[in-house]
């Protein structure tokens, strides 16, 4: 149990684009779901905690109006990076946070690697 | 205060040897201390959790030590295998700031045959 996923695993767009990045929680439901951002070598960068039904809250220093969430429904929140840059090329990941156990755990996702050309 | 501070960087062990990786925190609100394993172009799995009311955790081959009073956590995982050569990653929540997790740097474990 416990399985997050991310589609898709891997885009490539070209500059000034938009990229939309969705995660699912497939066996359980999440109230809260978590945005990642990591480069090569990194630990992760916390970007925005989303709960369902109401709007993200956003770490310090990431755009709002660049990374778009939305979390729609229990199992599903989405980002979008809009007008996409080759500097925000990165590996995006995602975690959710499960109601049916422990409240601290977060099941991460697989990732998305975003390369802006 | 609210880093956490991980090493070493990177770790070479033989296979069946042990691994060691260390953690510190400075904030003694956190009330959730869990350790990830992260294989290259995935995302981290959660490999084991621990909480500060006890002072260690075991799992299979794995095991967290907690020591609340140095403010200190460290996995051990015994009988490494080359299959554990991964990132591993320490973390720390509070629960009262909605699990939002604290990562450490990483360390870069690699297991030798």
């Amino acid at each position: 149990g416990a399985v997050v996923s991310q589609h898709p695993s891997r885009v490539i767009c070209k500059s000034g684009t938009s990229v939309k990045i969705e995660c699912r929680s497939l066996d359980f439901q999440a109230t809260t779901m978590f945005w990642y951002r990591q480069f090569p070598k990194q630990s992760l960068m916390l970007m925005a905690t989303s709960n369902e039904g109401s709007k993200a809250t956003y770490e310090q220093g990431v755009e709002k109006d660049k990374f778009l969430i939305n979390h729609a429904s229990l199992t599903l929140s989405t980002l979008t990076v809009t007008s996409a840059h080759p500097e925000d090329s990165s590996f995006y990941i995602c975690s959710a946070r499960g109601t049916h156990e422990s409240t601290d755990t977060q099941y991460f996702g697989p990732g998305t690697r975003l390369t802006v050309l | 205060q609210q880093q956490v501070k991980q090493s070493p960087q990177s770790l070479i062990v033989q296979k069946g040897g042990i691994s060691i990786i260390n953690c510190a925190y400075e904030n003694t609100a956190f009330d959730y201390f869990p350790w990830y394993q992260q294989f290259p172009g995935k995302g981290p799995a959660l490999l084991i959790a621990i909480r500060p009311d006890v002072s260690e955790k075991k799992e299979g081959r794995f095991t967290i030590s907690f020591n609340k009073s140095a403010k200190q956590f460290s996995l051990h995982i015994m009988d490494s295998q080359p299959g554990d050569s991964a990132t591993y990653f320490c973390a720390a929540s509070r629960y009262n700031q909605g699990g939002k997790l604290i990562f450490g740097q990483g360390t870069e474990l690699s297991v030798k045959p």
